[in-house]
């Protein structure tokens, strides 16, 4: 299976620029995807195909990255994004998530 | 707009089976897209279970394939878990969520915690 590494946490000061990384075991082409969950909640999807922004969802967030490296970027952090943010593939059967990037902010 | 319920007993004793549903209303499942199980773990690991596609077909994932199920009720607009032989590790919030061929999941039930104790 395709592991996806993401980094277990970081803290950040509102209205900073985080960027949250996943690396991927073997290549994944652009078929990454990022979503953000909050406690209770089910996960939203915020970028697909690497960097394309889902409708809705604030112009805030960006993505980047092709083949094993892919980055999720907030320019700039508000209080509402503490959440943990996952990464998932689905070039590679079966699809597989990251661990998550808990951020908090200070 | 879509939406996905999911529903299902709390708590299940070791070795017997898993069973959920998933209601979905705003779309018939029988038009496009995939239809699948997603779960995650005490731990907060998400792990993908499976889907059913609108024509009916399945695809599981692996590690589960030998104790998994995916079935539908499409005069119900509703598709279905079960899973065999469960174990504390089963122990999980599941999800349903609808994805598109690119297999990103757009949307997402509320999840139903399952318990797995004796």
């Amino acid at each position: 299976d395709t592991v996806l590494t993401q980094s277990p946490a970081l803290a950040v000061s509102p209205g900073e620029r985080v960027t949250i990384s996943c690396r991927a075991s073997e290549s994944v082409s652009t078929l990454m995807h990022w979503y953000q969950q909050k406690p209770g909640q089910q996960p939203k999807l915020l970028i697909y195909l690497a960097s394309n922004l889902e409708s809705g969802v604030p112009a805030r967030f960006s993505g980047s990255g092709s083949g094993t490296d892919f980055t999720l970027t907030i320019d700039p952090v508000e209080a509402d994004d503490t959440a943990t943010y996952y990464c998932q593939q689905s070039w590679n059967d079966p699809w597989t998530f990251g661990g998550g990037t808990k951020l908090e902010l200070k | 707009e879509v939406q996905l319920q999911e529903s299902g007993p709390g708590l299940v004793k070791p070795s017997q089976s898993l069973s959920l549903t998933c209601s979905v209303t705003g779309y018939s499942i029988t038009s496009s897209y995939r239809w699948n199980w997603i779960r995650k773990f005490p731990g907060n690991k998400l792990e993908w279970m499976g889907y059913i596609n609108s024509a009916g077909s399945t695809n599981y994932n692996p590690s589960l394939k030998s104790r998994i199920s995916i079935t539908r009720d499409t005069s119900k607009n509703q598709f279905f878990l079960q899973v065999n032989s469960v174990t504390t590790e089963d122990t999980a919030t599941y999800y349903c969520a609808r994805s598109l061929i690119t297999t990103r999941f757009a949307y997402w039930g509320q999840g139903t915690l399952v318990t797995v104790s004796s």
